[in-house]
């Protein structure tokens, strides 16, 4: 079965820790972006990537840092430096990242802080 | 830059009533047009998406949209409800000037009531 998989569920997160999300995906995609969603503000773009071993920062990469070392997996890290990391992440794919393209998108993490 | 409105943070319509969901976007290009749900807890899915072909959407489940340049909107909607629909509901436009990133719609919460 092809699709997106995000782990962990839950997240929590303690004072001054780094976390890191897991995203990885089996259809074979060059595209994969990283999302927040806060309650009532639809979706941020984090940072996304085009292709391995190059990204850009999205609306809100502050706080924020990936890697994409191979075409399946693209993993967020939330660091110390993000105040406010309490939100849903979405991970999400598309095949070249081109405009009209289909995004698919993994079924989340929520990120509590402790 | 690109926006995306939609009208009402939630909708509440009987099972069985018309479903309209509304959505603007601020271009004069022509822009690709999405429409996604999300259900509790869970990543989003692809109802239907406008790309310059017909303006008339047809999508999963029974839902559908209509481009109209003149209003810049993509409503969407559904002929009869069913408590299945009920949902959160995001519009999202592509934009030209952002390496076509998806820009999102804050998102529109369906309520049935039976």
């Amino acid at each position: 079965d092809g699709g997106i998989t995000q782990s962990p569920k839950y997240l929590f997160r303690k004072e001054g820790q780094n976390v890191t999300l897991s995203c990885e995906q089996n259809l074979n995609h060059d595209a994969m972006y990283w999302y927040r969603q806060d309650p009532g503000q639809g979706l941020r773009l984090i940072y996304y990537s085009q292709i391995v071993n190059d990204f850009q920062k999205g609306d809100i990469a502050e706080g924020y840092s990936v890697s994409r070392e191979k075409k399946e997996s693209f993993p967020l890290t939330v660091t110390s430096a993000q105040k406010n990391p309490t939100a849903f992440y979405l991970c999400a794919s598309s095949y070249r990242g081109v405009g009209e393209e289909t995004q698919y998108f993994g079924p989340g993490t929520r990120l509590l802080v402790l | 830059a690109q926006s995306v409105t939609q009208l009402g943070s939630h909708v509440s319509v009987s099972e069985g009533a018309l479903v309209l969901l509304r959505c603007n976007y601020s271009s004069s290009v022509p822009p690709y047009l999405f429409w996604y749900v999300q259900y509790p807890n869970q990543g989003l899915q692809l109802l239907l998406k406008y790309t310059s072909a017909a303006t008339l959407v047809k999508g999963i489940n029974g839902f559908e949209a209509e481009f109209k340049k003149s209003e810049t909107s993509f409503h969407l909607t559904k002929p009869s409800a069913h408590m299945s629909d009920a949902a959160e509901y995001f519009c999202a436009v592509s934009d030209p000037d952002s390496n076509y990133q998806l820009i999102w719609g804050a998102g529109t919460k369906l309520i049935i009531k039976p």
